[in-house]
């Protein structure tokens, strides 16, 4: 069954550096586009970024562009985050999520961002 | 890129139906039939019930429904249950290809 795993999360001090991992299973990973998609405590959920089945397309939130950047190895069936110059309004949980490119059909059970000092 | 428009609450008794509504712009849910909905239950990870307005993935209930009318989208649940009560997220993609959610609706069964 279709399986993602997000590790990497922590607390990180403002202006830190982080990257977040996502290790898929249970199918096709090259064959899928994958988005990333947070939750800030007690918030609702606002989509990050998304990269095409092979990693040439990507596309990010306006809140995010600039920092954060997402990778995949379609060798490594994993997907990446990484998140440079963390902000507090960063905190929160964040999923992985099978595409297409329209929707995420699942999501792993998320790892917890704190950016705080 | 401002979320979604969605009520901030609905609610219902058991065995009534619901809609929440979606509303968007002609860059997002009036640009494509790509609009999705996702349930989430308190502390849980979202689950995917509807995509592209009104298909729903194997092992759905039938009681949800989607229909879109211009830049807005909705979501229909019939026959309402107390399993039903909790949040509901909307997202379209848009002319930029990117992903918009809703602010989401917490729906509560009375």
């Amino acid at each position: 069954q279709v399986q993602l795993v997000e590790s990497g999360g922590g607390v990180v001090p403002p202006g830190k550096s982080l990257t977040l991992s996502c290790a898929a299973s249970g199918f096709s990973f090259g064959s899928h586009a994958m988005h990333w998609i947070r939750q800030a405590p007690g918030k609702g959920l606002e989509w990050v970024t998304l990269i095409s089945y092979d990693g040439r397309k990507k596309s990010y939130a306006d809140s995010v562009r600039g920092r954060l950047s997402i990778t995949r190895d379609n060798s490594k069936n994993t997907l990446y985050l990484q998140m440079n110059g963390l902000r507090p309004e960063d905190t929160g949980v964040y999923y992985c999520g099978r595409g297409p490119e329209r929707y995420f059909d699942y999501l792993g059970h998320g790892t917890l961002l704190t950016v705080s000092s | 890129q401002s979320a979604l428009a969605q009520p901030a609450s609905v609610s219902g008794s058991p065995g009534q139906s619901v809609i929440i509504s979606c509303t968007g712009s002609s860059s997002d849910i009036g640009g494509y039939d790509f609009v999705s909905w996702y349930q989430q239950h308190p502390g849980k990870v979202p689950k995917f019930i509807i995509y592209d307005v009104n298909s729903r993935p194997s092992g759905v209930s039938d009681r949800f429904s989607g229909s879109k009318s211009g830049n807005t989208a909705s979501l229909t649940i019939s026959g309402l249950q107390p399993e039903d009560e909790a949040d509901y997220y909307c997202i379209s993609y848009t002319t930029d290809n990117t992903v918009i959610f809703g602010g989401g609706t917490k729906l509560t069964v009375l």
